[in-house]
């Protein structure tokens, strides 16, 4: 079945350091992929999202590119700020289910 | 701006009492749902509502019932609360495939 992978459950960073959040996936279905984010007390929101058609999203900074070879989603950032400590959630929708898949979310630490 | 409300925001239940949990939209979306959240476990999906009166169990429905009567409130109903449903609930609405959720709901059960 479909299915999202994030092996990294917690990452700690200074202001300024490189962010990498691994996200890979798995379907026989063309996917559109996503990447939610989640403040603190808040619920969930969407950062960005990508189809098979545009590739590559960007939005606040960060940016996630689908692989359809290495079956990948990573999420980057040039230089993270402590207003990015927060849970980030890759998740897959394919068709038009109305179901997502979750991975289980990455939390990250930025250190002032 | 596309806002989901849900009510109440934390709620102190006995065991084997009634828990209500209300979400609301104004938005029009037609699908809405209910997730719960626990550390380690991330978002579990309970109940998916397509329209009014038309709901399918999500992934780990048992425990939990759901009532659409009106496009704008989704409702969660735990019938006899037990310890381990002591979670964090979202509700969320979708638009297109992009879900919209509340600000959660912290339910403690004793």
């Amino acid at each position: 079945g479909d299915s999202v992978t994030q092996m990294q459950g917690q990452v700690t960073l200074s202001e300024d350091d490189f962010l990498f959040i691994n996200c890979t996936y798995s379907t026989t279905w063309y996917p559109t992929l996503f990447w939610y984010v989640q403040y603190p007390g808040e619920g969930p929101q969407l950062l960005l999202k990508v189809t098979t058609a545009n590739n590559k999203g960007i939005s606040r900074g960060f940016e996630a590119t689908y692989d359809k070879g290495t079956t990948s989603f990573h999420l980057q950032k040039a230089s993270v700020q402590e207003s990015d400590s927060a849970v980030y959630y890759c998740a897959l929708n394919v068709g038009d289910n109305s179901k997502l898949i979750w991975g289980l979310g990455t939390s990250l630490v930025v250190n002032p | 701006d596309m806002k989901v409300t849900q009510m109440p925001r934390y709620l102190i239940k006995r065991m084997g009492e009634n828990v209500l949990l209300e979400c609301g939209q104004d938005m029009s979306h037609e699908t809405m749902y209910w997730y719960r959240q626990d550390p380690g476990l991330g978002l579990q999906l309970i109940y998916i509502s397509y329209d009014v009166d038309s709901n399918s169990e999500g992934d780990i429905p048992k425990g939990y019932r759901v009532s659409r009567k009106k496009r704008e409130h989704f409702s969660l109903i735990l019938d006899s609360a037990k310890t381990n449903q002591t979670s964090v609930y979202f509700c969320a609405s979708r638009s297109g495939n992009t879900l919209y959720f509340g600000e959660g709901s912290r339910l403690i059960v004793v």
